[in-house]
């Protein structure tokens, strides 16, 4: 089974720009998760979605944004582009939401580089 | 809110050396979920172990063991006669039971694991 990809993996844009980063979840999963990796903060949490819903957000700025397709497909945008906004972006699909069990493990895709200028 | 604190920024050993990266985690959940995951250089995190709260039990897996201790908020895993091949960044993360803002994977730092020749 095909793991989760993410497009494009690597992106320069400069500021003030927009960016949007495509995810697609390993089939049949329908949890897409969005986080952002930098050598400051860390791995921090922007958002999740499932049946293309808005569930969980993390302290992010409006300028962050996301969506969910029927597909199960995820895409993140970032609006006015700040040089603080390079950083590695993560996407991790699940199976479901939250249930017991193991269900709920999420796997993360390759994730796309995102340098501001 | 939750914390997870890795306290090993970087580790280096010699292969075939046994290695133990910590973790000591926070939360108010009584149910919660570990997990560990594994960044090579690649980027990709990979999915290692998920442990539920009310499961105690540790865990081996080849090379790899776990242990999990409610009684001190720790989460430890080891590597048995580490190789080169396990350098990588290692995260450790927790995901609380209770929905709302604790539903999030919350990841710490990071551990750095360099394994040489």
């Amino acid at each position: 089974k095909a793991g989760v990809t993410q497009t494009p993996r690597y992106l320069i844009k400069t500021r003030g720009q927009q960016v949007t980063l495509s995810c697609s979840p390993i089939s049949g999963h329908r949890s897409v998760s969005w986080y952002q990796q930098t050598p400051g903060q860390g791995l921090q949490f922007l958002f999740e979605y499932f049946s293309e819903t808005q569930r969980n957000k993390g302290n992010f700025p409006g300028r962050f944004s996301g969506r969910q397709f029927s597909n199960s497909r995820s895409e993140m945008n970032v609006s006015t582009l700040e040089l603080g906004d390079s950083a590695l972006y993560l996407c991790a699909s699940s199976l479901h939401l939250f249930l017991a069990g193991d269900t709920d493990t999420q796997y993360f895709g390759p994730g796309t580089r995102l340098t501001v200028l | 809110a939750q914390k997870v604190t890795q306290a090993q920024t970087e580790i280096s050993v010699v292969e075939k050396e046994d290695v133990t990266l910590d973790c000591v985690y926070e939360t108010r959940d009584t149910t919660y979920y570990l997990f560990w995951y594994k960044q090579p250089p690649s980027g990709e995190l990979v999915f290692l172990i998920r442990r539920n709260s009310f499961d105690e039990q540790n865990e081996i897996s080849g090379r790899y063991s776990w242990n999990f201790q409610k009684s001190t908020s720790s989460f430890n895993f080891t590597i048995t006669a580490s190789q080169v091949v396990d350098s990588a960044v290692y995260f450790c993360a927790l995901r609380g039971g209770s929905g709302g803002s604790n539903y999030k994977l919350t990841f710490g730092k990071g551990t750095l694991l360099t394994v040489n020749p």
